[in-house]
Order: structure tokens, then C-alpha cells, then sequence
């Protein structure tokens, strides 16, 4: 089973808001992902965690703030967002290592107001 | 040259064509490579994943040509519901996996 499940399905908040994403897996993966993607674009990386620990953040702004609790859930905080955040935010997760496929969940359709 | 290149298409052809789409990639290090599909308004799931000369699932064909650096992915006697962006991914090497993606190609089957 490669199922990655997120929460909200959609979300509209304005830009004082703080808000939370959520994705989890239960494959065992030990590599987890947080991508942001807008129209006609392909998907944009921001976060990695491997083993629970953050080891790549793409120059992603201090308004977005992503926690690991543990090997199966991956969040991601919001605060003072801006409406260019307003995006499809996709979570994926892959086997640890540099090569693994990753699976994507099925997203959070955010709208920044 | 960009790390992941795609022809943005859109690639409109009949019900029953073979159509291909090339993908060219920067790093020669990179060992694995995946095909990505994406429905509109939907998020990318995986279709193919090559990681020696190519991989064959029934109508669809991913060849890896290491020299020239490119993989390209051929779709048999399309069909209406092959109609979807795809999206050629291709990890860093390191520690930890950074995938990126190229602009995708559109593809359009018509009646």
C-alpha cells in the first residue's frame, strides 16, 4: 500500500492566521517531504526530513515551519502567510536514501487571503 | 543547461497513436529516474521509476540513454485517459534524496 494522506483537503486562511498541515504514511519510510507547487508548475521541494531530522530546507521562509513528531507524521506550520503562498502544498515520503521513489499524498489546496 | 528539461508540449494526438516525450537531465552521477503523472488539480503519481536501460509496463516504455543523458518515455495506442501532464523526475545524489522535477509535458488524446 503506497498511501500518503493529508489534511486539509483545502484550506483558506488570511494572512494573521496560523494554521497546520498534515501528512502521514505508514509504509516505513524514513524519508519525508514537504513540496509546494503552483499552476503550470512542476512541484518546487522545501523540506526534507530524514530519520526525523531536517536535512535540506530550500531557503524557505521563516512563515513556513515544518515539525516531524515521528517516522510517520510530517507537519507543516503556518503563520503570516502571504497570498503568493497560495499554493498546492504536497506531501511525499520515499524509502531513506538518496535514489528511492518518492509517493506524493494528495495534497493541501491552500488559499492565502 | 537546466538540471531537468522537458518539452512543455502540449503533444495533442488521436486515440491509438504512439507518442514519446524526451527528458534531458544534467547530472551524469544520477543512477535512478522516474516518470510522474499528474492529473489536473491532482498530485503526481508515479508511473514508471528506471534505473538501468529502461522499464516496460504494458503500453508504456521508459529507455535510459546514459551517454546523452536523456530518458524518454513511449506511450502505445494512447488512450482518452492517458491525457494528464507528464512530469520526468531525477534525484540528487547525496545523503538525501532532493528530487527535481522538470516543467512537465502535456498531453492531449483526442477522439
Amino acid at each position: 500500500d503506497t498511501e500518503v494522506t493529508q489534511t486539509p483537503k483545502h484550506l483558506v486562511m488570511g494572512m494573521t492566521n496560523k494554521k497546520s498541515l498534515k501528512c502521514e504514511q505508514h509504509m516505513g519510510h524514513r524519508a519525508m517531504y514537504w513540496y509546494k507547487q503552483k499552476a503550470k508548475k512542476p512541484p518546487e521541494l522545501m523540506f526534507v526530513y530524514s530519520y526525523e531530522k531536517l536535512s535540506i530546507n530550500e531557503s524557505v521562509p521563516s512563515r513556513f515551519s515544518p515539525e516531524c513528531p515521528n517516522s510517520s507524521l510530517l507537519n507543516l506550520h503556518l503563520h503570516a502567510l502571504q497570498p503568493e503562498d497560495s499554493a498546492l502544498y504536497l506531501c511525499a515520503s520515499s524509502q531513506a536514501g538518496s535514489q528511492e521513489t518518492q509517493y506524493f499524498g494528495p495534497g493541501t489546496r491552500l488559499l492565502v487571503l | 543547461r537546466k538540471e531537468v528539461e522537458q518539452d512543455p508540449g502540449p503533444f495533442n494526438v488521436p486515440e491509438g497513436a504512439t507518442v514519446a516525450f524526451n527528458c534531458t537531465y544534467s547530472n551524469s552521477a544520477s543512477q535512478s529516474f522516474f516518470w510522474y503523472r499528474q492529473d489536473c488539480r491532482k498530485e503526481p503519481k508515479l508511473l514508471m521509476s528506471v534505473y538501468s536501460s529502461g522499464n516496460e509496463d504494458g503500453r508504456f516504455t521508459a529507455q535510459l540513454n546514459r551517454a546523452s543523458q536523456y530518458i524518454s518515455l513511449l506511450i502505445r495506442d494512447s488512450k482518452l485517459s492517458d491525457s494528464a501532464t507528464y512530469l520526468c523526475a531525477v534525484p540528487t545524489t547525496g545523503t538525501a534524496s532532493k528530487l527535481t522535477f522538470g516543467t512537465g509535458t502535456r498531453l492531449q488524446v483526442t477522439l
